[in-house]
C-alpha cells in the first residue's frame, strides 16, 4: 500500500505571506497514462474537504490562483502565495494511482500568526 | 446545485450495527461511483468504501472488510453503509462523497454524520 507523508504538520503564517507544504509517497504516483495522480484538500474549519488541486498542479474550479501546486514522482508540493485568514483549516495530500482504492496524508494544520 | 445529506449517525456499543443513509441531489446518481469516507475525531480521512454506478462493484478499506457493506438505490438516489461488529476504532465522522467522472478523486462532499462507539 501506498503510505503519504507531509511536512510540516502544523505552520503557523503571517497573513500575507507564503507557505509552503511537502507531501511525500512511498511509490511513485506517475500512472502508466502519463498522469500522476496527487490531489490536495483542504478542510476549513466544521466543513468537508473541498478540492483545491488535481494531478499535481490543476487548480479545480473556483480556486484562487495563490494556490499551485508541483513535483512529479514521489515529491510533491503545494504553495500559497499570500495567505490569507480564509486559508486556515488542514491541508491533505491524497493519491488515487491505486484505484479503486484511496490515500489521504496525515494532513498539514495551517493557522494564523 | 449537488447536495449530499448523510443520516443515520449515533452512538452504539460495541459490536452493534448502524446504517447510514446518504441523499443525493442536484445530478444524476446513477451515473457516478460514490464513496464513504471517515475521519476519526480530531484525526485525517480514511476512504472506507466506494460503489460502482450499477452496484456491481464494491470496495472496502481493509479494516472494515466482512463488518461493513456499501450499497446504493439508484431509484431513490441514496447511498448506504451497513456497519456491523462496530467498534471503538469505528467513531468518526462518515462523510459520503461523490467520484469524479475520472473516478481519481471526490468532487462533492456531504457534511459528514457522526458515529460514536462506546459503551
Amino acid at each position: 500500500d501506498i503510505v503519504m507523508t507531509q511536512t510540516p504538520l502544523s505552520l503557523s503564517v503571517t497573513p500575507g505571506q507564503p507557505a509552503s507544504i511537502s507531501c511525500k509517497s512511498s511509490q511513485s504516483l506517475l500512472h502508466s497514462d502519463g498522469k500522476t495522480y496527487l490531489y490536495w484538500y483542504l478542510q476549513k474549519p466544521g466543513q468537508p474537504p473541498q478540492l483545491l488541486i488535481y494531478e499535481v498542479s490543476n487548480r479545480f474550479s473556483g480556486v484562487p490562483d495563490r494556490f499551485s501546486g508541483s513535483g512529479s514522482g514521489t515529491d510533491f508540493t503545494l504553495k500559497i502565495s499570500r495567505v490569507e485568514a480564509e486559508d486556515v483549516g488542514v491541508y491533505y495530500c491524497m493519491q488515487s494511482i491505486q484505484l479503486p482504492l484511496f490515500t489521504f496524508g496525515p494532513g498539514t494544520k495551517v493557522d494564523i500568526k | 446545485e449537488v447536495q449530499l445529506v448523510e443520516s443515520g449517525g449515533g452512538l452504539v456499543q460495541p459490536g452493534g450495527s448502524l446504517r447510514l443513509s446518504c441523499a443525493a441531489s442536484g445530478f444524476t446518481f446513477s451515473s457516478y461511483w460514490m464513496s464513504w469516507v471517515r475521519q476519526a475525531p480530531g484525526k485525517g480521512l480514511e476512504w472506507v468504501a466506494n460503489i460502482k454506478q450499477d452496484g456491481s462493484e464494491k470496495y472496502y478499506v481493509d479494516s472494515v472488510k466482512g463488518r461493513f457493506t456499501i450499497s446504493r438505490d439508484n431509484a431513490k438516489n441514496s447511498l448506504y453503509l451497513q456497519m456491523n461488529s462496530l467498534r471503538a476504532e469505528d467513531t468518526a465522522v462518515y462523510y459520503c462523497a461523490r467520484s469524479s467522472v475520472d473516478l481519481h478523486y471526490f468532487d462533492y462532499w456531504g457534511q459528514g454524520t457522526l458515529v460514536t462507539v462506546s459503551s
